[in-house]
């Protein structure tokens, strides 16, 4: 079993709609949750950052996590085109800046 | 501000050679970077942690020999890839800590002929 897992998609919506990408793990341990957006053939970049449980957001960003279901999500409200990417889930014992394990990614296409 | 750099962005070797890929803190110093692998459609993967001025430490099932990590200075860290294979292909992303966070550099594509 992965300690992480993702679906990979791919996932295609309507410019507008409501995104959700979810994320499971197996190591009660892990605190810091990450999700990582990553453009074709470049490196991930950093999109939320949530420390233990709980809800955080960002502008058109929502980051949820549920450390009793091991269950984390990301929300995208009014999706636009330039919000196609894969997005990753990431999560850390210690903090984003130690050891990371990602997920495989998923890849969204936002249709216009 | 925090622009890791990498170079080159893409490589093309023929088997049995060697590649250096190098990884540099544009803006900033880290004591700290790592090195990941990503196969196509696949994760990150870490391959191993560099830490400035000391032995890099290298994940489980990572050929220390084989992927070689200089970290001679707080703004760059090399990766050789020694004795090439075509199953070493891949995409290769440098990050480096600064401020409680991970940059990632924009990664490198080694195809290995």
């Amino acid at each position: 079993q992965k300690e992480v897992e993702q679906d990979p998609g791919p996932l295609s919506v309507p410019e507008g709609a409501i995104v959700s990408l979810n994320c499971t793990y197996s190591n009660s341990a892990f605190q810091y949750f990450m999700w990582y957006r990553q453009y074709s053939r470049k490196g991930p970049e950093l999109l939320m950052y949530t420390y233990s449980s709980g809800n955080k957001e960002d502008g058109r960003f929502t980051a949820q996590v549920d450390k009793s279901s091991k269950y984390i999500s990301l929300f995208i409200r009014d999706s636009q085109p330039s919000d196609s990417a894969t997005y990753l889930c990431a999560m850390s014992l210690y903090s984003s800046a130690s050891k990371i394990i990602f997920g495989s990614g998923t890849r969204l296409s936002i249709r216009p | 501000g925090a622009v890791v750099s990498q170079h080159p962005s893409r490589v093309i070797c023929k088997s049995g050679t060697s590649v250096k890929i190098e990884c540099r803190s544009l803006d900033f110093q880290a004591t700290t970077m790592f090195w990941y692998r990503q196969f196509p459609k696949q994760s990150l993967m870490l391959m191993a942690t560099s830490n400035e001025g000391s032995k890099a430490t290298y994940e489980q099932g990572v050929e220390k020999d084989k992927f070689l990590i200089n970290h001679a200075s707080l703004t760059l860290s090399t990766l050789t890839v020694t004795s090439a294979h075509p199953e070493d292909s891949s995409f290769y992303i440098c990050s480096a800590n600064w401020d409680r966070e991970q940059f990632f550099g924009p990664g490198t594509r080694l195809t290995v002929l």
